[in-house]
């Protein structure tokens, strides 16, 4: 069945870089998301990538794909305060139904 | 309109009580869906539209929820007889099903108090 999984906590200092992993296992996903829920706010679209992509870069953010192992990543460079939030990972599975993760709530110590 | 738009924004009501939710997509999204985000926890899907097809109802937790859509328009979620448990912020989304415009969208939630 269609299933996302991913931690629920990550603890980093400030500066430091954040990786946030995610499993998923609809091979036929196409795209896959990463999702920020700030404090208080709903959730919006970070950034994706295409499942025929390895990898995508947009300032901060990496995000890496192993399509093999089915397994989806987000790297914060440089980690601030201000990125504390929970981030959800996402696929687009078979029939286009956009299945979540339950988030992992990142804490950036100061 | 310009997005998401739900109502209404917070709910209290009593043990026992019917609610009705309601959530108004973007302008043609085809998709609409609605979660469940309890205090300090992930996404709970709950159902899924898509267009005119049978909608997937394999996130709702039991019979007391429900969920209609008409057309590719408004979409009301329906809890009878509430439950404690039934506490948490509804969150509705809707997606443009198009090519490269697969992006959720989604409303800023209802947040719904049992007591």
């Amino acid at each position: 069945g269609e299933d996302v999984e991913q931690s629920l906590f990550l603890s980093v200092r400030e500066g430091d870089s954040s990786v946030i992993n995610c499993t998923y296992t609809d091979s036929s996903s196409t795209y896959l998301y990463w999702y920020k829920q700030e404090p208080g706010a709903g959730l919006q679209l970070l950034t994706y990538i295409f499942s025929n992509m390895d990898m995508k870069q947009d300032q901060r953010l990496t995000v890496l794909l192993n399509k093999k192992d089915k397994h989806l990543s987000l790297r914060i460079a440089d980690t601030q305060t201000g990125d504390s939030a929970i981030y959800f990972c996402a696929e687009l599975a078979g029939g286009f139904k956009t299945i979540f993760g339950a988030g992992t709530r990142l804490f950036v110590k100061a | 309109g310009a997005g998401v738009s739900q109502s209404p924004s917070n709910k209290v009501t009593e043990k026992g009580k019917d609610v009705e939710l309601r959530c108004d997509p973007i302008s043609g999204h085809t998709a609409l869906y609605w979660y469940r985000q309890r205090l300090g926890q992930g996404l709970e899907f709950l159902i899924y539209f898509q267009g005119n097809s049978a909608p997937d109802k394999s996130g709702l937790p039991s019979d007391r929820f429900s969920a209609e859509r008409t057309g590719e328009s408004v979409s009301t979620l329906t809890i009878q007889r509430t439950q404690q448990e039934d506490s948490a912020v509804y969150l509705c989304a809707s997606s443009l099903r198009q090519g490269m415009d697969t992006e959720a969208f989604f409303g800023q939630g209802t947040r719904l108090t049992v007591v």
